[in-house]
Parts: C-alpha cells; sequence; structure tokens
C-alpha cells in the first residue's frame, strides 16, 4: 500500500518569512495529493490540493508543487501570519473517491 | 448544510465498557470514512463506506472495533470491549464521489475525543 513521509514534523518562522514543507509517496500509481491543516483542537480543512497532470498549483499565498518522477510534492506558505499556525497534513491516493493514505503532520508556528 | 455531525463531542469511559461513536455525513455525499488521530500515530484510516457499504476496513485494528453504516444518513463506530490505548480523537468524514470530477474533498466532523481510563 502507500507509505507517505512527511517532513520537517516541526517549523518555526517569523511572521513574514517563507515555510516549506515536503511530503515523498511510495506507490506511482497515486495520482491525487491534497493538503489539510488542522487548528488545534479543531477538524482537518482542505487548503489545496494537485493533480498528477499538473506540476504547480497556485492559491494567493499558497503553493503545491508535485515532482512525479521523484516522487515528491511540497505544500509553500509565502508571507506566513501567526493565523497560518496549524498542523499540516500532506496526504496521496491513487483514487481519490476513496482512501487517503496521511503524512505525520508537520506543527507549523509563525511568531509575530 | 450543517456540515458532518458527531456524537458525541467527548466521552471518558472506563476499560471494558462498550462505547459508540456516531456520525450523520453531509446530506448528499455518497462516502463516508473513519479515521482515530493519535500523537504516536497520527491520522489513519479505519474503515470506510460507499453507498453504505464497507469498502475498506483494513485499518480497523482488531476485532473490537466495529462500524456499521444502516442507512445513507448515519454510520456508528463501536469498540467493544474498550481499552486505555484507544484513547484517541476519532474523526468521521463525508465526501460526493459521484459525478465528473474524479478528485472529491472529505469533509471532516468536528470529531470525538475518545478517554478510557
Amino acid at each position: 500500500g502507500e507509505n507517505v513521509e512527511q517532513h520537517p514534523s516541526t517549523l518555526s518562522v517569523q511572521e513574514g518569512d517563507s515555510a516549506v514543507i515536503k511530503c515523498t509517496y511510495s506507490d506511482s500509481a497515486s495520482n491525487y495529493f491534497p493538503w489539510y491543516k488542522q487548528e488545534l483542537g479543531k477538524r482537518p480543512q482542505l487548503i489545496i490540493d494537485i493533480r498528477s497532470n499538473v506540476g504547480e498549483k497556485k492559491d494567493q499565498r499558497i503553493a503545491v508543487t508535485l515532482n512525479k518522477t521523484a516522487k515528491h510534492f511540497s505544500l509553500h506558505i509565502t508571507e506566513t501570519q501567526p493565523e497560518d499556525s496549524a498542523v499540516y497534513f500532506c496526504a496521496a491516493t491513487p483514487n481519490a473517491r476513496g482512501k487517503l493514505t496521511f503524512g505525520q503532520g508537520t506543527i507549523l508556528t509563525v511568531h509575530p | 448544510d450543517a456540515g458532518v455531525i458527531q456524537s458525541p463531542r467527548h466521552e471518558v469511559t472506563e476499560m471494558g465498557q462498550e462505547v459508540t461513536l456516531r456520525c450523520k455525513p453531509i446530506s448528499g455525499h455518497d462516502y463516508l470514512f473513519w479515521y482515530r488521530q493519535t500523537m504516536m500515530r497520527g491520522l489513519e484510516l479505519l474503515i470506510y463506506f460507499n453507498n453504505n457499504v464497507p469498502i475498506d476496513d483494513s485499518g480497523m485494528p482488531e476485532d473490537r472495533f466495529s462500524a456499521k453504516m444502516p442507512n445513507a444518513s448515519f454510520s456508528t463506530l463501536k469498540i467493544q470491549p474498550s481499552e486505555p490505548r484507544d484513547s484517541a480523537v476519532y474523526f468521521c468524514a463525508s465526501s460526493f464521489g459521484t459525478g465528473t470530477s474524479n478528485y472529491n474533498e472529505q469533509f471532516f466532523g468536528p470529531g470525538t475525543r475518545l478517554t478510557v481510563l
């Protein structure tokens, strides 16, 4: 089955800096890669996703890149703000209508 | 729509007791997922249903865990007997998998925080 590794486990940045979280996956058949944000005590919520036929996708201050050859994908957050502080999870799946395999999560802290 | 609804939000029970967690998916969604979240193991998929039918239960830890979906608007996750290592936050999520789009966001409920003493 799919295995997703996520790094780093914790990330601390100053407000205004950029943050990058990286994930690798094992199943070459995976074709859908969502990112979820979970604030303390809250539920995970989708913030951005990318499909295997796209190399990069942007939505305001967040972007995701995908390298299918290397089987890794990354989340980029620019101009970080304190409200970006949360746990971020990457996921991968060969079947977007079914099972997602999540990474272990990255605790992002943005210091004012 | 109120989103995915879970009950109870918090449950404290003693080892050996039966625990039942409940979930109401978003109306019209045809996929339902049960996850468990712990610090040690992260976010794990336990089981998921499509049109009320269990599709993959390979994540269910052992026979003490069972899940049902008797209709499109209700699912339960039962632990019997419960053990302290079952303490975790249990999330239910639903998605709409039918249609032209192949990629469907999973909407999570608020979770049930289970503590087994």
